[in-house]
């Protein structure tokens, strides 16, 4: 198993530039999220998905979208990107469809917005 | 929504002693606290957890207490290693609620 996989591990935009961050995982787990990491905030949940076709708003979802359309993959889209989404991004995962349960998460995409 | 809040934001301790992480969380209804250990440039990983049936758990050098009158839980470290440096995250969620809110981290030091 490769667990909670994130791609790519960095990258550089420009503002307004759109793209997507790729995450899937192979546990076959209902629950997936997309976190950020900003320094001395924690982890903030922007989206999360109890289940393929179903995701829902987070704490700061403002300027991202998700899609499930299956279990295994989670993808993050900036629509128009602000050097305030300069963060360190991660995907996690979990088997339950409510997320108080064990959380697996991924190595993490470093996004810097210039 | 609910609200954690994490002390210390730094630690520093010599080798051997322990360590205690204290957090709070503001909804009554929580049930599952679970805490992670982030080391530099890593992804976090799940040291523990705990949910509101029992008031403590231990796992080797690691335990974490709860008291739910109070809303507060606590990460305790025993007899503190080098590799035990590394910032730790304490969470909490209540049922039937997908958003699960994070502390805003502790950095622990242990020192040699």
């Amino acid at each position: 198993n490769a667990g909670v996989t994130q791609t790519p591990k960095f990258q550089v935009l420009k503002t307004g530039q759109s793209m997507t961050l790729q995450c899937a995982q192979d546990m076959n787990h209902e629950y997936m999220s997309w976190y950020r990491q900003d320094p001395g905030m924690g982890l903030r949940l922007i989206h999360y998905s109890v289940g393929a076709g179903i995701t829902d708003q987070g704490e700061v979802p403002n300027g991202y979208n998700v899609s499930r359309s299956t279990t295994e993959d989670f993808p993050l889209r900036l629509l128009s990107a602000a050097p305030s989404q300069t963060s360190v991004y991660f995907c996690a995962s979990s088997y339950s469809s409510y997320s108080n349960q064990p959380q697996h998460f991924g190595d993490g995409t470093r996004l810097s917005i210039l | 929504g609910e609200n954690v809040e994490q002390h210390p934001s730094t630690l520093s301790v010599q080798e051997g002693d322990s360590a205690v992480i204290k957090c709070t969380y503001s909804d009554s209804a929580s049930n599952y606290f679970p805490w992670y250990k982030q080391e530099l440039g890593k992804r976090p990983q799940l040291i523990i957890d705990i949910r509101s049936n029992v008031g403590e758990k231990k796992d080797q050098r690691i335990a974490v207490t709860l008291n739910k009158t109070a809303k507060h839980f606590s990460l305790h470290i025993t007899e503190t290693q080098p590799e035990d440096s590394a910032v730790y995250f304490c969470a909490a969620i209540a049922p039937n609620n997908n958003d699960m809110r994070f502390g805003a981290g502790t950095r622990l030091t242990v020192k040699p």
